[in-house]
């Protein structure tokens, strides 16, 4: 079975600066798909950004990158310019390619809470 | 409007009351989620539906049941409560033709069981 494994219950960052939040994964298949989700304080889950494990370019949204490194399944979230608005918890998640039965089920870490200093 | 809603928003409630959280999405979306959300463990997947006549467990289903009434509902139900399921309860939804899969969630129900 997959695993998602976020190692830093908390992070904080100074405004304007750059963080950048760890996840690492287990799983036997070739093909996935990885996301990062934020959880501000209004509980709302919104996609930050998505990876195609086949894609070697590593995804990009805005202040958002991703350094994903398959072979060390590995998958973090940099922040550049961080600002207020980005403190929120943070959830690294899993899904298998194959949609079918219980195997396109999204697999989340624990999450890591952000905090950004003025 | 939200194209996936929940209600309530919050609810408490005392050990051994029924209760139901519903979930309504506009999306069109065939697939719909229940997950719990606890402090230090994330989200896990209580139920999950595929469609109307499709209905699953997912890892802590263990005193919940689920019911698809439509494509577009699907409602959570604990029995009896007990304190231990307090916590933040998500329904999300997915389109079985996105190969991404990418799955919308809901605004989230607080439930506190006294």
């Amino acid at each position: 079975a997959q695993t998602v494994t976020q190692s830093q219950p908390e992070m904080s960052v100074q405004e304007a600066e750059t963080v950048t939040l760890s996840c690492t994964y287990d799983t036997s298949e070739s093909d996935y798909y990885l996301f990062w989700y934020k959880q501000p304080p209004s509980r709302q889950m919104i996609l930050v950004i998505r990876q195609e494990a086949y894609k070697q370019q590593n995804a990009t949204e805005n202040r958002f990158s991703v350094n994903f490194q398959k072979a060390a399944k590995s998958f973090s979230l940099k922040i550049s310019d961080s600002q207020l608005g980005d403190a929120a918890m943070y959830f690294c998640a899993y899904r298998s390619v194959n949609y079918g039965g219980s195997q396109g089920n999204l697999i989340f870490g624990k999450g890591t809470k952000l905090s950004v200093k003025p | 409007d939200a194209d996936v809603t929940q209600t309530p928003r919050n609810r408490i409630t005392k050990t051994g009351k029924r209760i139901m959280l519903e979930c309504s999405q506009t999306k069109g979306h065939d697939r719909m989620y229940w997950y719990r959300q606890d402090p230090g463990l994330g989200l896990r997947l209580i139920y999950y539906s595929f469609d109307v006549k499709d209905i699953n467990k997912g890892e802590i289903s263990d005193g919940y049941s689920v019911s698809r009434q439509a494509q577009a509902k699907f409602s959570l139900s604990l029995e009896s409560a007990i304190p231990n399921q307090t916590a933040l309860y998500f329904c999300a939804t997915s389109e079985l033709r996105d190969y991404r899969n990418e799955q919308f969630f809901g605004p989230g129900t607080r439930l506190t069981v006294l």
